[in-house]
């Protein structure tokens, strides 16, 4: 199972943009990259997810480089109310009829005023 | 936001002790999932279920057990709650399972403590 790196924790201003990096050289080929978060106290909220091409909705914008090997949770102008952990993951590929996550231990993104 | 109520919301109770934990949907997905939350550990897969009375175990199953009766309904039972099972735990639901891309939608979790 491909394994994702994110770091700690990260500071933003607030109205900045706010940009998250993830590392999952092991990826392969079929499996796409999902972004959470988890505002305290709540459940994971999800964001947006992808396979190869750069991805955007109305939350965030997603940015996968071209081996795959790494993207960047983009955030365009942050507000306090995006101080969440920011999780990275790849979804398990399973053979069993499941599309189970497995989550890290995130990015606590920190929005300053 | 994603129907998905989870009930009870905090529960305090006793080791030794049964506990059910429930997860209602109204989203109609096929697809529903039992999570556990703890410091230092992110989110880990306890339970899941692909349909009405299918489910299979995730990676921290041991001393928890499921049951699928209807769609809209997904149990989780510790049938002799220990301390260490003291945790959040998180129900998530989606649409499709294999092959599919379909993102998984949480409900705001059940806090619950074993004394």
């Amino acid at each position: 199972d491909a394994k994702t790196t994110q770091p700690p924790s990260m500071d933003c201003a607030e109205g900045r943009a706010a940009n998250l990096p993830c590392n999952h050289s092991t990826i392969s080929g079929n499996e796409y990259v999902y972004w959470y978060r988890q505002i305290h106290s709540q459940g994971p909220q999800y964001i947006i997810h992808g396979l190869k091409n750069n991805e955007t909705n109305e939350m965030a914008s997603l940015i996968i480089t071209e081996d795959r090997k790494s993207s960047t949770l983009i955030l365009p102008h942050a507000t306090l109310r995006d101080t969440a952990v920011y999780y990275c993951i790849v979804r398990v590929s399973a053979s069993g009829a499941t599309n189970k996550l497995i989550f890290g231990t995130g990015t606590l993104l920190a929005v300053q005023p | 936001d994603a129907g998905i109520t989870q009930s009870p919301r905090h529960k305090v109770t006793e080791t030794g002790t049964p506990v059910t934990l429930r997860c209602h949907q109204t989203e109609n997905h096929r697809y529903m999932y039992w999570y556990r939350q703890d410091p230092g550990h992110g989110l880990r897969l306890i339970h899941y279920s692909y349909g009405v009375k299918d489910t299979d175990k995730g990676e921290v199953s041991d001393g928890y057990s499921v049951s699928r009766s209807k769609t809209e309904d997904f149990l989780l039972t510790l049938e002799s709650a220990t301390s260490s099972q003291t945790s959040v735990y998180f129900c998530a639901i989606s649409e499709r399972g294999i092959g599919s891309n379909q993102p998984q939608h949480f409900g705001d979790g059940t806090r619950l403590s074993i004394l």
